[in-house]
């Protein structure tokens, strides 16, 4: 049962504009959201994340938006750089130890 | 650089055999968790220690078992070993039992034939 879907498998946005990557969840009890950020042949890395106490959390190009009625994150890059292309992952965790991510979506920003 | 290391980087090994995979995590970093990634799907959470205790257990096959070290090491054992456990496997570390990022090793890369 996949706990966070992430529907879009792949997004190509122009240099210059906004990415939008978006992630739904199922589990209520998801209280802490992250971000990360993959180039292939190495592991995950950390972009950002978000605490369900807050709705927004920004961190340079990158802003996360969570909306818990929704259940629903997304992760906005603004402007986006062909460098920025890469698989992006999102996470949720609640009170357990689990880290459930979903399956990725790929980003290709256009020069 | 992470600062987790995971080692082999690739592994190739016939059905029915036995692997052992390592990870080191980043200094002083109690936690470790093992994610597997096969083909086109997310990270699956395998299982995670902290501090040398199993902390939380995912979809973790009974042929798969893992542990952590005194000193902080683990492994992960994959036995009987079938075609489809082919995937890419990767550890995380973090400071705490949750809350706050993990930081990912470079995986390694097991192909069953």
């Amino acid at each position: 049962d996949q706990q966070v879907k992430q529907n879009s498998p792949s997004l190509s946005v122009q240099e210059g504009r906004i990415s939008i990557l978006n992630c739904d969840y199922t589990n209520s009890m998801f209280d802490y959201f992250l971000w990360y950020k993959k180039y292939p042949a190495e592991g995950p890395t950390f972009l950002i994340s978000i605490s369900s106490i807050k709705d927004k959390n920004e961190d340079g190009r990158f802003t996360v938006f969570l909306n818990k009625s929704a259940k629903h994150l997304s992760l906005h890059i603004v402007p986006s750089q062909p460098g920025d292309s890469a698989v992006y992952f999102c996470a949720a965790s609640g009170t357990g130890n689990q880290f459930y991510f979903g399956t990725g979506t790929s980003l290709t920003v256009i020069p | 650089d992470s600062g987790v290391t995971q080692t082999p980087k690739h592994l190739i090994t016939a059905t029915g055999q036995r692997v052992t995979l390592r990870c080191s995590p980043r200094s002083g970093d109690l936690s470790v968790y093992w994610y597997q990634q096969s083909l086109d799907q997310g990270l699956q959470f395998l299982i995670q220690y902290y501090n040398g205790e199993e902390r939380a257990k995912g979809n973790i096959l009974e042929r798969f078992s893992a542990q952590q070290f005194p000193d902080l090491h683990s492994e992960l054992n994959l036995s009987s070993l079938e075609l489809g456990d082919s995937a890419l496997y990767f550890c995380a570390s973090s400071p705490r039992t949750h809350r706050g990022e993990a930081f990912f090793g470079q995986g390694t890369r097991l192909t069953v034939v």
